[in-house]
């Protein structure tokens, strides 16, 4: 139980074009969905806390404009990295929590922006 | 805020030989920790979390994690390490945003290295 996927697994885009990608709680609802950013060999760090129906909460540093999440139902949240350029390459990682404490991960995206 | 301190940055350690992985935390009221587990180019697997109860935690793969309250740790083990133990290991604590949301405070991670 408790699995999350994350649609691509990788995606290379050029700069300047937008990126969708795709989290979904595969067994059960999320009350809450996470997005995280994390670069080579370091921890996650927090973007954004999206509730289905509502907007998102982002982390101080985090441009709304430019990452879009989108929660519509309790098993889908999405991540649009609008106007991509290079320094947003990174590995994108989502998470959902159903009603305990505890997080489940997504297994990430890797995005390129060439 | 609530946060935890992972203070190694690689733990190296023989196959079969016991296996700890550290982890300090700071809250203000009780604590609600996470160990997750983090192979290359994938998500994060959650191995265990403390809430309330026993002091020693049980969680996949055979890893365990002891609650000291009065040392303000939760370090991470197992007793006898596999090469497959490789991974970055992550310990989290739960963060009471004003707006709610129980988000996860993360450490900077722990690279363990099994050798054969």
């Amino acid at each position: 139980g408790a699995v999350v996927s994350q649609h691509p697994s990788w995606v290379i885009c050029k700069s300047g074009t937008s990126v969708k990608i795709e989290c979904r709680s595969l067994d059960f609802q999320a009350t809450t969905m996470f997005w995280y950013r994390q670069f080579p060999k370091q921890s996650l760090m927090l973007m954004a806390t999206s509730n289905e129906g509502s907007k998102a909460t982002y982390e101080q540093g985090v441009e709304k404009d430019k990452f879009l999440i989108n929660h519509a139902s309790l098993t889908l949240s999405t991540l649009t990295v609008t106007s991509a350029h290079p320094e947003d390459s990174s590995f994108y990682i989502c998470s959902a929590r159903e009603r305990g404490y505890e997080q489940y991960f997504g297994p990430g995206t890797r995005l390129t922006v060439t | 805020a609530q946060s935890v301190a992972q203070p190694e940055d690689q733990v190296n350690v023989a196959e079969g030989n016991p296996l700890t992985v550290k982890c300090t935390y700071s809250v203000s009221g009780n604590p609600y920790l996470f160990w997750y587990v983090q192979y290359p180019n994938r998500g994060l697997q959650f191995l265990l979390k403390y809430i309330t109860g026993d002091n020693l935690v049980k969680g996949s793969y055979g890893f365990e994690a002891e609650f000291n309250k009065s040392q303000t740790s939760f370090h991470l083990k197992k007793p006898s390490a596999l090469v497959s133990d490789s991974a970055l290991y992550f310990c989290a604590v739960r963060d009471i945003m004003g707006y709610g949301n129980n988000r996860l405070a993360f450490g900077k991670g722990n690279q363990v290295v099994v050798i054969p």
